[in-house]
């Protein structure tokens, strides 16, 4: 069966500190994969998304990047947070034409 | 018109009741639909696919209405556990399509 693992789970940053999130799957092949932003009281918010290794499309142009060095590794990172950055960031994946979304625990990050 | 929208709620029902939740979408081209389930400060789960002559699955029920651009969620004999925020999902074509409500919050109450 699939699994799909983040880390860390939780994560407190100062403003203007780098950012590394990652998120692998198992049990699956050539997965898409997304990346995805939950603010306090919001809905979620498309990031990223990634069709195969090193094919990165990003939705929203912030201070955010990803990438995909692996088949089923799947990285946010950025290089200065922002007060803004703050929220619960989510990893998916997703085969197939039905789109059916299959999400990882998150990541809940605060930045200070 | 936002893409998808729900009503927030919160939806306070008592044990036992039968409760129905509407999302609404505004593009008529959109190609599947879904119910997911989020705990508080937990990943959103899927509940459900949403097919066009509608699926049961237990005391769930989905239904599709694409003349109206709708699709809805009914919870039969409400269980304490259904306490969450129930997201509507739609797909309207393409892996970057994918929009999510802000989702319908439900409380059972004893």
């Amino acid at each position: 069966s699939q699994t799909i693992h983040q880390w860390p789970a939780t994560l407190v940053q100062p403003v203007g500190s780098p950012l590394s999130l990652e998120c692998t799957v198992e049990g699956t092949s050539n997965p898409n994969l997304y990346w995805y932003r939950q603010a306090a009281g919001r809905g979620l918010q498309l990031l990223f998304y990634s069709v195969g290794i090193g094919q990165i499309s990003s939705e929203v142009p912030q201070n955010l990047s990803a990438s995909r060095p692996q088949d089923r590794q799947f990285i946010l990172s950025s290089k200065k947070l922002l007060l803004s950055d703050s929220g619960f960031y989510l990893c998916a994946w997703a085969t197939g034409q039905s789109n059916e979304q299959y999400f990882g625990p998150g990541t809940r990050l605060t930045v200070t | 018109r936002k893409e998808v929208e729900q009503d927030p709620g919160p939806f306070n029902v008592p044990e036992g009741a039968t409760v129905a939740f509407n999302c609404t979408y505004s593009n008529s081209a959109s190609q599947s639909f879904f119910w997911y389930r989020q705990d508080c400060r937990k990943e959103p789960k899927l509940l459900m696919s949403v097919y066009s002559s509608g699926n049961e699955d237990g005391r769930f029920t989905a239904q599709l209405n694409r003349a109206s651009q709708y699709i809805s969620l009914l919870i039969r004999d409400s269980k304490l556990s259904d306490s969450a925020t129930y997201l509507c999902v739609v797909n309207g074509g393409g892996y970057q399509k994918v929009t999510f409500g802000i989702g319908t919050k439900l409380q059972v109450i004893p």
